[in-house]
């Protein structure tokens, strides 16, 4: 079944606690993005990669770091984790369509920073 | 600035009406407006996606409509089912060959009541 994958779909950890969450794509997709989602404000773009390597600021990439070192795995890394960080997160991947990029959303994380 | 605003915020119709979603967007270059449902929790789905050139898609009981003139698409929704229930995202496109350039509206919660 075609599909993105994240993990873990619920963390609660604390301020300053190095975390990953896992984002992986079973389609063969070179786009890749990660969101979060925010009560008012929709979803904000946090990074995005075009290829393996090759990864670029989105809206709000502050606080957060990404690597594409295989075309299928898109991590999102928060080095020091803070409070405002608290968000659910999702990941995307992305293939070219008629004139446009067919965009597929994970399940989503939910992460809270206390 | 490149903006994508949704209206209503919110929405509660009865089971079996119709009703009509409205996104107005400034977004520039334009190249392409899909409508996501989202439900609650979990990872948006696409609906539809409209490129410059198409001013109407369908979807089974969903129909998206795009003025590229006036930067207006609106989302009709048929027969309303129990299912319907969800938030909406209206998201624009600035560049084909970029997926990762998309702006992404706040989204009308719509509620159906049996």
């Amino acid at each position: 079944e075609a599909q993105v994958t994240q993990n873990p779909r619920y963390l609660i950890t604390v301020t300053g606690k190095k975390l990953t969450v896992t984002c992986s794509q079973n389609m063969n997709h070179e786009y890749m993005s990660w969101y979060r989602q925010d009560p008012g404000l929709g979803l904000r773009q946090i990074y995005y990669s075009m290829n393996v390597e090759v990864t670029d600021k989105g809206d709000v990439p502050e606080g957060y770091k990404v690597s594409r070192k295989e075309k299928r795995n898109f991590p999102l890394i928060l080095e020091s984790p803070s409070p405002n960080q608290t968000s659910l997160y999702f990941c995307a991947s992305s293939a070219p369509g008629q004139g446009y990029y067919e965009q597929y959303f994970g399940p989503g994380t939910r992460l809270t920073v206390t | 600035k490149n903006q994508v605003e949704q209206s209503p915020q919110s929405l509660i119709i009865l089971e079996g009406k119709n009703c009509t979603l409205q996104c107005n967007y400034t977004v520039s270059p334009f190249s392409n407006l899909r409508w996501y449902k989202q439900d609650t929790g979990r990872g948006p789905v696409s609906l539809t996606i409209m490129t410059f050139s198409e001013n109407t898609k369908s979807n089974g009981r969903y129909t998206a409509t795009l003025d590229a003139d006036t930067k207006q698409s609106s989302l009709h929704i048929t027969a309303s089912q129990l299912s319907d229930s969800a938030s909406y995202i209206c998201v624009v496109s600035r560049y084909y060959t970029n997926a990762g350039k998309s702006t992404f509206g706040d989204g009308t919660t719509l509620t159906v009541k049996p």
